[in-house]
């Protein structure tokens, strides 16, 4: 049973490109989370989405960023005219449902490199 | 205040030790609450969910004390493998749904 799977692993862009970060949730998930980590910091939300519906945004910048997660594919987060400071690690994270622990699995991250 | 705190340490301990970490939460709302590991440069990997009762798992054992809103993460007889960042994690619900909040880490280096 393969885990959440991320690619690409690692993504170097100069600035002013655009960034595509795919995830694939565990098989039998249908809830997906996209977080940032920042180097030397702790990981934060971005926003939680499921099949067509995007629940929670709220950690989200207001510009440049979006997610989808579409019927049938992985979920993208697409981060427009990048810059230095969008630098950092992207994991994707994924559950079966909503229900008590909300236990949450992570894939191995895309981590990018703006130039 | 952060919403969820934790020691950063680093907590330098010798293998066979027990070290014990604490983590606050402000949000008294909270519904779930667990303990991840992340290794250098590597993904968070769910070692365990805390329950009010308390929890054990082997050499680990968990407690959570909602009336004080603390979350404690107890690693016996430490091995050399234990040595990663342990994060404390809570789910605040919102309208919104399932969100994660991560405290920024404690680090555990676990020496001969």
């Amino acid at each position: 049973n393969a885990g959440v799977m991320q690619n690409p692993r690692h993504l170097v862009r100069r600035r002013g490109q655009e960034a595509r970060l795919r995830c694939s949730p565990m098989k039998g998930h249908s809830h997906v989370y996209w977080y940032r980590q920042l180097p030397e910091e702790g990981l934060k939300f971005m926003v939680y989405l499921q099949k067509e519906n995007i629940i929670d945004e709220s950690g989200m910048p207001k510009e440049r960023f979006s997610a989808e997660f579409p019927k049938e594919g992985p979920s993208i987060l697409r981060i427009q005219q990048v810059v230095r400071g969008d630098s950092a690690a992207y994991f994707c994270a994924s559950s079966p449902a909503v229900t008590v622990p909300y236990e949450q699995y992570f894939g191995p991250g895309t981590r990018l490199t703006v130039t | 205040r952060k919403e969820v705190e934790q020691d950063p340490g680093p907590f330098n301990v010798p293998e066979g030790a027990t070290v014990a970490f604490n983590c606050t939460y402000s949000n008294s709302a909270s519904q779930s609450f667990f303990w991840y590991r992340q290794d250098c440069r590597k993904e968070p990997k769910l070692l365990m969910s805390v329950y009010s009762s308390g929890n054990e798992d082997g050499r680990f054992t968990a407690q959570l004390n909602r009336a004080s809103q603390y979350i404690s993460l107890l690693i016996r007889d430490s091995k050399l493998s234990d040595s990663a960042t342990y994060l404390c994690v809570v789910n605040f619900l919102t309208g919104g749904g399932n969100k994660l909040t991560f405290g920024t880490g404690t680090q555990l280096k676990v020496e001969l």
